[in-house]
């Protein structure tokens, strides 16, 4: 499985736009890329996924340049509630391989 | 849908003492996996199982950790004898089929090993 490096934590307020990068230079033709989304005491959530250019649900955008050496995971307008760990995983979820997760982007959201 | 249950949700022990967390999984689904989060720290995978069977404990501690899937369902998870470092979330995750969009975890339990 590709190797992902992102941010250790952000800052951000409430209404703000919130953008994590993740590096993943090492992707595979067959990977997509993928975020999960963990709150405190609470197991991660699925969030986005996407191969390439950009994905955009309730939730997220998912914004996947050309070369696919990187993607930026977009929370528009972000809430008290944003505040959480976001995992970025690299993977094509062929039987046999797992979620592995890093150590995740840690967004605190303040007033 | 529901979603996958665990308990307990908290747990306090001593240390050399034995603990067992309980699982269920989401219905239907075949696959479950059980990941160890300490503090600080993304979720590390411990177990794998399809259906009743272990397809991957390659990072699981089997001297003092097991497992099992009776039926294909339910899932047990079990420590014997616990030490301090195994304080930590311990996360259920069940899976229709593969592709990484699919896993719900439950809640967890958090285990105080004293």
């Amino acid at each position: 499985l590709a190797k992902t490096t992102q941010p250790i934590s952000m800052d951000s307020y409430e209404g703000q736009e919130v953008n994590i990068t993740c590096s993943h230079n090492n992707i595979a033709t067959n990977d997509y890329i993928t975020w999960y989304q963990q709150f405190p005491s609470q197991g991660p959530r699925f969030i986005i996924q996407g191969y390439k250019t950009k994905v955009t649900n309730e939730v997220a955008s998912l914004f996947i340049p050309a070369d696919r050496k990187s993607s930026t995971l977009s929370l528009p307008r972000v809430s008290l509630s944003d505040t959480a760990v976001y995992y970025c995983l690299v993977g094509d979820g062929a039987a046999g391989n797992k979620l592995t997760f890093g150590g995740g982007t840690r967004v605190l959201v303040k007033p | 849908e529901a979603g996958v249950a665990q308990s307990p949700r908290y747990k306090i022990i001593e240390k050399r003492q034995s603990v067992a967390f309980w699982c269920n999984p989401i219905s239907g689904h075949a696959t479950l996996y059980w990941y160890q989060q300490i503090l600080g720290q993304g979720p590390k995978l411990l177990i794998q199982f399809q259906n009743n069977g272990v397809v991957d404990d390659s990072q699981l501690p089997k001297d003092r950790f097991s497992a099992e899937r009776l039926k294909g369902v339910d899932s047990t998870l079990k420590i014997q004898p616990a030490k301090l470092e195994d304080s930590a979330v311990y996360l259920c995750a069940s899976s229709l089929d593969t592709g990484f969009k699919g896993y719900t975890f439950g809640s967890g339990t958090r285990l105080t090993v004293v």
